[in-house]
């Protein structure tokens, strides 16, 4: 059974950084791609980055661009997401999910439980 | 690659046939993606490549369409499909996610 373990939120003042965490476990994960999406409250779904199974690829959404970092160790079975210089408009409720195969253009068909990251002074 | 979606807000009955559209900025390709969120869970993946059912997903789901143009239909609403639903493009980075349709049971 795939599980997905999402942590690393909380409270952040603006300007200053984060770390999430999604460790996976019941696949081989380096034959997959990983995503985060987040949702601000009561808001739709906004994709933040992707990751190729290797790490070769990746991809940001423009609103994160130069401020977030997607990366993987699939030592670990972890993909994580750096997030730097944080601003209100970040808080959200981040989701790990997994893509349907090693394309970082694949459906997502796995979700993990998501954190709370709260930006505020 | 803007996901324009259609209508926001849908109020039908048991058993009633519904669809909603997603209306693409640009030609994309299959590489499009419906998803269903209950309220208070994460995402749940409904159909892959436009129209491809995922495995334990109800049949009364559907999906279509190609170019600009993709539509979910629910031959017969039923209760536990009250959720909000959500298309996606693969087609290209950034990916981007639809606003949303919320449906409801009158």
């Amino acid at each position: 059974e795939v599980q997905l373990v999402v942590s690393g939120g909380g409270l952040v003042r603006p300007g200053r950084s984060l770390r999430l965490s999604c460790t996976a476990s019941g696949l081989t994960f380096s034959n997959f791609a990983m995503n985060w999406v987040r949702q601000a409250p009561g808001k739709g779904l906004e994709w933040v980055s992707g990751i190729s199974g290797s790490g070769a690829s990746t991809g940001h959404a423009d609103s994160v661009k130069g401020r977030f970092t997607i990366s993987r160790d699939n030592s670990k079975n972890t993909v994580y997401l750096q997030m730097n210089s944080l601003k209100a408009e970040d808080t959200a409720l981040y989701y790990c999910a997994k893509g349907a195969d090693d394309d970082i253009f694949d459906a997502f068909d796995f979700w993990g439980q998501g954190t709370l990251v709260s930006v505020s002074s | 690659i803007q996901l324009t979606q259609s209508p926001s807000f849908l109020s039908a009955s048991v058993g009633d046939r519904v669809t909603m559209t997603c209306r693409a900025s640009q030609t994309i390709s299959s590489y499009f993606a419906w998803y269903q969120q209950e309220p208070g869970k994460a995402p749940k993946l409904l159909i892959s490549s436009a129209s491809t059912l995922q495995s334990g997903v109800p049949s009364r789901f559907s999906g279509s369409g190609s170019g600009t143009e993709f539509t979910l239909t629910i031959s017969s609403l039923q209760p536990e499909d009250v959720a909000t639903y959500y298309c996606q493009q693969l087609n290209s980075y950034p990916l981007t996610f639809g606003g949303g349709t919320k449906v409801e049971i009158k």
